[in-house]
């Protein structure tokens, strides 16, 4: 089991360009977490998925980010454009289908710098 | 007022000491209750839950939940240098959006 595995592990660009956050989640685990983490806010959701399909994108901060899922197997967050304030760690999550107090499996995050 | 508050320290401790780390939360309707350990660079990984009220020990941790004052603890015996890292608290109602507290770090020094 190779875990969570995220790409790029950082990420430095500059305010306006997009950037696309990757995630390839345990095989067979149904759901799919993407989380923000910064000193002021703690860990947030930002949106989850079950299935490929998205269930509660509220904490999603702006319409600049996007979420997708295509496959059981991968999944992107988009910013377009990045600002300074959206620099963070950025996670993804993966969780198996039987019930909703199972355990987060967390990847090692995409440290997002923005100029 | 967050859902889930916690103490950010930083905490540090010498090696064999008990650590005692707490949250406190809001939402009556939470019924699930976790401990997350997160290294430096690393994401966060589940160390304890509980279930409602109770203590749940595993080795030298012991986690306590106390709904009628909704506080949470997280103790460690004999602590260890290697126990060194952020504990994050979190809780949830069974469904699967779980609210994290700021996390507290952790130093135990040898």
């Amino acid at each position: 089991d190779a875990g969570v595995i995220q790409s790029p592990r950082h990420e430095v660009t500059e305010m306006g360009q997009e950037v696309t956050l990757r995630c390839k989640p345990i095989s067979g685990h149904d759901y799919l977490f993407w989380y923000r983490q910064t000193m002021m806010r703690g860990l947030e959701l930002l949106i989850y998925f079950n299935n490929n399909v998205p269930i509660d994108d509220s904490g999603m901060p702006e319409d600049r980010f996007s979420a997708k899922m295509p496959n059981a197997s991968f999944s992107t967050l988009k910013i377009q454009p990045s600002e300074p304030r959206d620099s963070a760690v950025y996670f993804c999550a993966s969780s198996p289908r039987d019930r909703g107090n199972s355990p987060l499996h967390f990847g090692n995050g995409t440290r997002l710098t923005v100029t | 007022q967050k859902e889930v508050e916690q103490d950010p320290g930083p905490l540090s401790v010498p090696e064999g000491a008990i650590v005692s780390l707490n949250c406190t939360y809001s939402n009556s309707a939470f019924q699930y209750f976790m401990w997350y350990r997160q290294y430096s660079r690393k994401g966060p990984e589940l160390l304890m839950y509980t279930y409602s009220s109770g203590n749940k020990e595993d080795g030298r941790f012991t986690a306590q939940v106390d709904k009628s004052s909704k506080y949470i603890s997280l103790f460690i015996r004999d602590s260890q240098p290697s126990d060194s890292a952020t504990y994050l608290c979190a809780s949830s109602t069974g469904g699967f959006k779980t609210i994290f507290g700021a996390g507290t770090r952790l130093f135990v020094k040898a």
